[in-house]
């Protein structure tokens, strides 16, 4: 019963490529998330949004940008993809409120040749 | 913004044997610390939380405490075993946002 998905698994794209990484949730969440997940570095916050056409900046915004029209799905965009931005792409999703857990997706491989 | 420091990076235990993984936090706001963990391939699950008005959680085999005085807290994994292998990460919330220690992965060793 997958509850956050993302649209693909593994993803190659060239540089300069304009990149959508989409994450659907079909649990009514408020607050949707997408973070870089890098060896040695951990989880990494690049945007969040609290509601529907909100967007925050998270700790590593530059090269990134986000979209978020519907409250279900939560777009992340590579506006011109660079091969330092090869990661593995992780979208979560919580309640509103204070001490919700997240539910993560399963992760877009991505690399950028 | 919070800082989150998790220690070790790896840590390699006998079957059997307990395993301890901890993490401080700089913002004394933080009110929420979750701990996830993560297989191989596969996306981070919540397997614990606390929050700070409680000092010590425990699940079974997985206990988590907490030192709001000193800003840290721990992960306790009892009489491990090979399925626990996996990189686990905490966080610490303060409203909605999350943030992650760099993770620690344990091998247990059969």
């Amino acid at each position: 019963d997958v509850k956050v998905t993302q649209s693909s698994r593994y993803l190659v794209k060239r540089t300069g490529e304009k990149v959508f990484l989409e994450c659907v949730q079909d649990m009514d969440h408020e607050n949707m998330f997408w973070y870089r997940q890098d060896p040695g570095l951990g989880l990494r916050l690049i945007y969040f949004s609290y509601d529907v056409k909100m967007k925050e900046k998270g700790d590593i915004p530059e090269g990134y940008s986000v979209s978020r029209e519907k409250k279900e799905r939560f777009s992340l965009i590579l506006e011109s993809a660079s091969t330092n931005q090869t990661s593995m792409y992780l979208c979560a999703s919580s309640l509103r409120g204070d001490g919700y857990g997240y539910t993560f997706g399963s992760g877009t491989r991505l690399t950028v040749v | 913004g919070e800082n989150v420091e998790q220690h070790p990076s790896t840590l390699s235990v006998q079957e059997g044997d307990s395993a301890v993984i901890k993490c401080t936090y700089s913002d004394s706001a933080s009110n929420y610390f979750p701990w996830y963990k993560q297989e191989l391939g596969k996306r981070p699950q919540l397997i614990i939380d606390i929050r700070s008005n409680v000092g010590e959680k425990k699940d079974q085999r997985i206990a988590v405490t907490l030192n709001k005085t000193a800003k840290h807290f721990s992960l306790h994994i009892t009489e491990t075993q090979p399925e626990d292998s996996a990189v686990y990460f905490c966080a610490a919330s303060n409203f909605n946002k999350f943030y992650f220690g760099s993770g620690t992965k344990l091998n247990v060793k059969p």
